[in-house]
Parts: structure tokens; C-alpha cells; sequence
């Protein structure tokens, strides 16, 4: 079966770094998938990796390496506003997505 | 620009009364997606359409239907509505095909209960 694992919550502190790991197993890779989803609202892209290595945007990197079926998601200089579910989803063969149940990350001052 | 709308925001439903949840894009996608997002799980894909006409079936597609009539609308129907159906659903677009980026846009979401 297709299966995406990912922590169910983390805590970290307001200016610190954060890492979300996420591991997949699925059939077929076609780029996996990073998504911000803050409470009551709608899921909005972060990062998309399809090749093995970092990608970085801002504050926030994503990497991947295919090989081991893994990705982390990196949050530097956290701010209040980053508390929220993080969500990896990984495209398969047909190239639908298959979520992780996502991570909830609070930030305390 | 609006991007996804979807309607209504939330509804308290009777179990055994049929119920359509719209959704609308603006953006010309030519995929739509419908989940349903539960406490501990991930997303679910219920259907999707890849282009207007055209429609396929998900993860978790029993006792749901979807219509593809135009580019701009994908409508999901509960037939007759049970208990288990209480969820949050989310209407979601792409350019669609196999392009390498093709990221999901989602709309804002319809919070469904069934009594």
C-alpha cells in the first residue's frame, strides 16, 4: 500500500530552527510536496522537490532524497504566525497525491 | 480574482437527505479535486477530473458522485447522506496533466455534518 509518515506534532521556540521529516512509500514518484495549513483554513503550497537535494525559499528549504524515500521540511527564524499543520504529499504514478496526516507545530514565545 | 470558491461554508445535515456541495475556479485549471479531510488522517482524494467531461474515482469514492459539465465547476453530490460522511471537505484545482509543478489550489472548504 501507498503510505506517507510524518510526526503528529512538534514544538519549538519563537527565532529558533525547526525540521518536519516526512517518509514515503508509494507507488510510483512523480515530486512530492509541501503545504501550510494554519487552523479552520485551507491547505496553501509551500515547496515542491522532484529532484534529490535542497530547495530554498525564504525562510523555509525543503529536501529530498529519493533513494531513501525521505524529505524534510526546514522553518528558520520561526515566528508565531508558523504555528500550523505542515503536510507532505507525494505524487504517484498516476499522478495523484497521497497525503501524510500532517504535522501540527506550535511555537511558543 | 477569486480563485476556488466553494459553498456552502458549512452545513448541519439530516442523515438520508441528499446534499450537493459546490465548488467553483476561475483560473481555467483543467483538474479538479475533491478531499475530505478527517481528525488523524490525511487528505483523502474522493474523485477528480483531469478535464471538463471527464471524471475518475479516488480513494474514498462510495456514496459520492461528481459532474464535469464546463471547465469552471465541479459539484459533489451525497446522495443520501450518513453519519460517516461528517467531515471537512475541500474542492481543490491544477493546471492538470503532467506537468513537472502543477501544484493544488484549495478552496477555503465546506464543514459537513450529519445527524
Amino acid at each position: 500500500g501507498q503510505n506517507i509518515d510524518q510526526p503528529t506534532e512538534m514544538t519549538a521556540t519563537e527565532g529558533a530552527i525547526v525540521q518536519i521529516n516526512c517518509t514515503y512509500q508509494t507507488s510510483g514518484f512523480n515530486g512530492l510536496f509541501w503545504y501550510q495549513q494554519h487552523a479552520g483554513e485551507a491547505p496553501t503550497f509551500l515547496s515542491y522537490n522532484v529532484l534529490d537535494g535542497l530547495e530554498e525559499k525564504g525562510r523555509f528549504s525543503s529536501f529530498l532524497s529519493r533513494s531513501k524515500g525521505y524529505s524534510y521540511l526546514l522553518l528558520k527564524e520561526l515566528q508565531m504566525k508558523d504555528s500550523a499543520s505542515y503536510l507532505c504529499a507525494v505524487r504517484d504514478s498516476n499522478y495523484q497525491l497521497i497525503w501524510g496526516a500532517g504535522t501540527k507545530l506550535i511555537i511558543k514565545p | 480574482i477569486a480563485g476556488i470558491t466553494q459553498a456552502p461554508t458549512s452545513q448541519i445535515l439530516a442523515a438520508g437527505r441528499r446534499m450537493t456541495l459546490r465548488c467553483t475556479q476561475d483560473m481555467r485549471h483543467n483538474a479538479m479535486y475533491w478531499y475530505r479531510q478527517d481528525l488523524g488522517l490525511g487528505l483523502r482524494l474522493i474523485h477528480y477530473s483531469n478535464t471538463a467531461g471527464t471524471t475518475g474515482k479516488g480513494e474514498v469514492p462510495d456514496g459520492y458522485s461528481v459532474s464535469r459539465a464546463n471547465t469552471d465547476d465541479f459539484p459533489l453530490t451525497l446522495a443520501s447522506a450518513v453519519p460517516s460522511q461528517t467531515s471537512v471537505y475541500f474542492c481543490a484545482s491544477s493546471e492538470g496533466g503532467t506537468s513537472d509543478y502543477n501544484e493544488q489550489f484549495f478552496g477555503p472548504g465546506t464543514r459537513l455534518t450529519v445527524l
